[in-house]
């Protein structure tokens, strides 16, 4: 059961434009949505999380947009640039523990 | 502050040994959670810790399993391998075992069962 999933699976887009993912949820029970950024080889690293009391966060170059009532929220990265180039996750988590549930993923290729 | 570090980085097994692996937390975190990250099934939980006990636990056969000691570091192991249980094993750590506590990642544990 695929509790969150993600869209699309890869994009490509020049140096300077927007990159948009997009994430939607199932399970009402999720209360903090944050996305992670994950190199060839490394770990996925936190970039921006949200809960969904806020309909939208912003940092640097990154935007998260909430819409609760359609159980979706997305990930905006503003002048793409090539160092962007990575897989984006999307992911939920309840109130209690830890659990985080991911979508399955973008890979972002942002050509010079 | 040093970042999560699991050791080894690279392992390589066959089919019916075991394994360990070892995940040290950031200073100051306390649980430490385990996840799967293969390229047919993405990143899925196997379990968290905190305070020595296992909180909660993913859809994984007991095949897997985990402990943490005192000092927060936590080891999963997994007996019996199989060849679908080559995958990048990744560690996180957080302060606490609740709310929105931010989630680190360590550099994972590349595991391929020949």
């Amino acid at each position: 059961q695929q509790q969150v999933k993600q869209s699309p699976q890869s994009l490509i887009v020049q140096k300077g434009g927007i990159s948009i993912i997009n994430c939607a949820y199932e399970n009402t029970a999720f209360d903090y949505f944050p996305w992670y950024q994950q190199f060839p080889g490394k770990g996925p690293a936190l970039l921006i999380a949200i809960r969904p009391d806020v309909s939208e966060k912003k940092e640097g170059r990154f935007t998260i947009s909430f819409n609760k009532s359609a159980k979706q929220f997305s990930l905006h990265i503003m002048d793409s640039q090539p160092g962007d180039s990575a897989t984006y996750f999307c992911a939920a988590k309840k109130a209690a523990g830890n659990k985080l549930t991911f979508g399955g993923g973008t890979r972002v290729l942002v050509k010079p | 502050k040093a970042g999560v570090t699991q050791t080894p980085r690279y392992l390589i097994k066959t089919r019916g040994q075991q394994v360990t692996l070892s995940c040290s937390p950031i200073s100051g975190h306390r649980s430490v959670s385990w996840y799967q990250q293969t390229p047919g099934q993405g990143l899925q939980f196997l379990f968290e810790y905190f305070s020595e006990t296992q909180r909660n636990k993913g859809n994984f056969p007991g095949r897997f399993s985990g402990r943490q000691f005192s000092n927060s570091r936590s080891e999963m192991n997994v007996s019996t391998l199989e060849l679908g249980d080559s995958a990048l094993y990744l560690c996180a750590s957080s302060l606490g075992p609740s709310g929105s506590n931010e989630q680190f990642f360590g550099p994972g544990t590349r595991l391929t069962v020949l």
